[in-house]
């Protein structure tokens, strides 16, 4: 069964304007990790933010915030003041905890494909 | 900064050759990952390896197997290639630490089986 949902494939947005990036996850750990990756065109996977289950606050990375929903399984990546760079696929993963027979690996979404327009 | 580095960036074999993939860091992480990317299945798991000599399958090891007989090195051999294999391969590692650590990715080899 799919455990990461990324429903857009594909969204065009405005230089200047934020965007959403939906995700959304399955499991049944109490312990667990949420990533969001950017891969731009020429192939490199970055590592954009993390967000634990337990973080109480929403995490944030410069103009990279999570929208964390717990009891909706929920974490929107969401990026402020879009730039020409920020156009690339963006990817929501989940690591289990050691609860699980899926440990230590990370499950990825399909991506959601991000065009930023001037 | 962690470096994972793939040996090839480009890589054309032809269908039935045993083909080597090499996966190098420098940051003595415990796991090592090996995924195929193709359009809209985002990243899927080959291989996790979490220790020298260890290996566990992801969800899709057919065709595929791994060797990992030094820490920093972690091998996917197609042991014999098939055009359905075609496909973008990334390595991975991650520090073990308390499941916060992100993975650190090589640049990916485009693979391609005539």
């Amino acid at each position: 069964a799919q455990k990461i949902t990324q429903t857009q494939p594909g969204m065009f947005v405005q230089e200047k304007e934020a965007v959403t990036l939906d995700c959304t996850y399955d499991t049944s750990d109490p312990s667990y990790g949420l990533f969001w990756y950017k891969q731009p065109s020429s192939g490199e996977m970055i590592f954009l933010i993390y967000q634990g289950s337990y973080d109480q606050q929403n995490a944030t990375e410069g103009r990279y915030s999570l929208n964390f929903q717990k009891a909706r399984k929920s974490a929107n990546l969401v990026i402020s003041a879009s730039q020409l760079g920020d156009s690339a696929m963006y990817f929501c993963a989940m690591r289990e905890g050691y609860t699980t027979d899926s440990w230590g690996k990370f499950q990825f979404g399909a991506g959601t494909q991000v065009v930023v327009t001037p | 900064d962690v470096k994972v580095t793939q040996s090839s960036r480009y890589l054309v074999k032809r269908t039935g050759e045993k083909v080597f993939l090499e996966c190098v860091q420098d940051m003595d992480h415990e796991n090592m990952f090996w995924y195929r990317q193709d359009p809209g299945l985002g990243l899927r798991l080959i291989y996790f390896s979490y220790d020298v000599k260890m290996k566990e399958k992801g969800d899709i090891p057919e065709g595929y197997s791994v060797s990992r007989e030094k820490k920093e090195r972690f091998s996917l051999i197609l042991e014999s290639a098939s055009t359905n294999q075609t496909s973008m391969y990334l390595c991975a590692s991650s520090f073990e630490g308390r499941g916060n650590q992100p993975q650190h990715f090589g640049d990916g080899t485009r693979l391609s089986i005539l």
